[in-house]
């Protein structure tokens, strides 16, 4: 009965390669969200996204993009990876402006 | 969101009070004090918000002063499990600018026996 669930927990990869990064949440929330976590532990937020409108943190690159299939659903696609991808992934989810509930995180690395 | 200043670490004794201040001192009228925690190797957790009263729920309490320039988090019987980084967030509630969060670097309590 996990909330908000990210696939997969870790993910270990090349430099150059396309990969996603899965997020579903079974709250009936309206906006999801991805927030990057580096190295030094600061939380950034990524992008913000409800069935209306996408909002771009302006210092994600455009390799970066969201995805949504559906309102359970956010998924995170990244293009030709950079050694300063490699980080911990979260995704969250809320109802409107409500608080905000996050996924387990996704460690990403990339060699 | 306005900006924020916590201590970046504190220690707590194992069934004492933990008491986290934070301040908001160019905190606007209609932002509210939010307050997550991040448990090692966990996604952040809500714990609290409130605009100008103080707030009581099964986790914490938060006491916001009266010119809201400060506010203070207060786990009343910190156990292990409260180890974290606690993270104090002051933005509007409405769905403008995307309803993003903004982290700063949060304080990170220790809580010993």
């Amino acid at each position: 009965d996990t909330a908000v669930s990210q696939t997969p927990k870790y993910l270990v990869t090349q430099m150059g390669n396309d990969k996603s990064i899965k997020c579903e949440q079974n709250l009936g929330h309206d906006t999801m969200y991805w927030y990057k976590q580096d190295s030094k532990k600061f939380l950034k937020i990524m992008f913000s996204y409800n069935n209306k409108e996408l909002i771009i943190n302006e210092t994600v690159p455009n390799r970066f993009s969201p995805k949504s299939p559906d309102k359970a659903h956010l998924n995170l696609h990244i293009n030709s990876l950079e050694l300063g991808d490699s980080a911990v992934y979260f995704c969250a989810s809320s109802e409107r402006y409500n608080e905000q509930f996050f996924g387990p995180g996704t460690r990403l690395t990339v060699l | 969101d306005a900006k924020t200043t916590q201590p970046p670490s504190m220690d707590c004794a194992e069934g004492r009070a933990a008491n986290l201040p934070c301040n908001h001192s160019t905190i606007s009228g209609n932002e509210y004090v939010y307050w997550y925690r991040q448990i090692h190797s966990q996604g952040p957790q809500y714990i609290i918000h409130g605009l100008k009263n103080n707030e009581t729920n099964e986790m914490a309490s938060l006491i916001i002063t009266e010119d809201r320039k400060s506010s203070t988090l207060i786990l009343p019987h910190a156990t292990l499990r409260d180890t974290a980084v606690y993270y104090c967030i002051v933005r509007v509630n409405n769905n403008n600018a995307g309803n993003m969060l903004t982290f700063g670097g949060g304080t990170r309590l220790m809580v010993k026996p």
